[in-house]
């Protein structure tokens, strides 16, 4: 079961948008639409931000959105804030009945 | 409001069985609909899924973990457990449970919420 592939880090100021890729097979990522987001901050347990794609859980802020195109899905942080600074994971259900998550991507902003 | 509450030994020996509990307050963990997780991250490392327990008891694990793994409920207590079996230092890491989203496909990993996580360090 290898982890789904995310770049190691980000940057961005604030204010600006960025994208945070994940890519995987056709047998997680590309095989069904249960990719989700997490951010995590340090020594703090990681929160959900998007399901589903394209879902925000509520209260999550809606400067976080997600898409997914074939094997990969994507991240977008809008309006930067110094807040955002975090480590952000995918995870997607796998054809293994079984759930992976990405490598992580570090943000800084 | 639901919690969660990871409890357990911090420190167990080479080739020994771990073995941690998840407290589960604010609901019942056979209520239905929800999985309930187990979720570990080795030191400075992303995470990695180790399984989950269905109300109904029926179970799914990682299969990198090659059989180490048994997840199991206890419903009086209202707690599931997970016990990992022949460690290594490589299972050195912060194990936290979860608890599916609401309202949302269950079991596909969308962990809402979480236990604050406990740190588990193998060595004789």
């Amino acid at each position: 079961q290898s982890a789904l592939t995310q770049p190691a880090s980000v940057s961005g100021s604030p204010g600006q948008s960025i994208t945070i890729s994940c890519t995987g097979t056709g047998s997680d990522v590309g095989a069904y639409d249960y990719v989700s987001w997490y951010q995590q901050h340090p020594g703090k347990a990681p929160k959900l931000i998007i399901y589903d794609v394209t879902n925000r859980p509520s209260g999550v802020s809606n400067r976080f959105s997600g898409s997914k195109s074939g094997n990969t899905a994507s991240l977008t942080i809008s309006g930067l804030q110094a807040e955002d600074e975090a480590i952000y994971y995918c995870s997607s259900y796998t054809r293994s009945t079984t759930l992976g998550f990405g490598t992580g991507t570090s943000v800084t902003v | 409001q639901v919690q969660l509450q990871e409890s357990g030994p911090g420190l167990v020996k080479p080739s020994q069985t771990l073995s941690l509990t998840c407290t589960v307050s604010g609901d019942s963990i056979n209520s239905g609909g929800f999985y309930w997780s187990w979720i570990r991250q080795h030191p400075g490392k992303g995470l990695e899924w180790i399984g989950y327990m269905y109300y109904s008891g029926r179970t799914y694990y990682n299969p990198s973990l090659k059989g180490r793994v048994t997840i199991s409920g206890d419903t009086s207590k209202n707690q599931f457990s997970l016990k990992l079996s022949s460690v290594t230092a490589a299972d050195t890491a912060v194990y936290y449970c979860a608890r599916d989203l609401a309202g949302a496909t269950a079991g596909v990993g969308y962990f809402q919420l979480w236990g604050q996580g406990i740190m588990v360090i193998v060595s004789s």
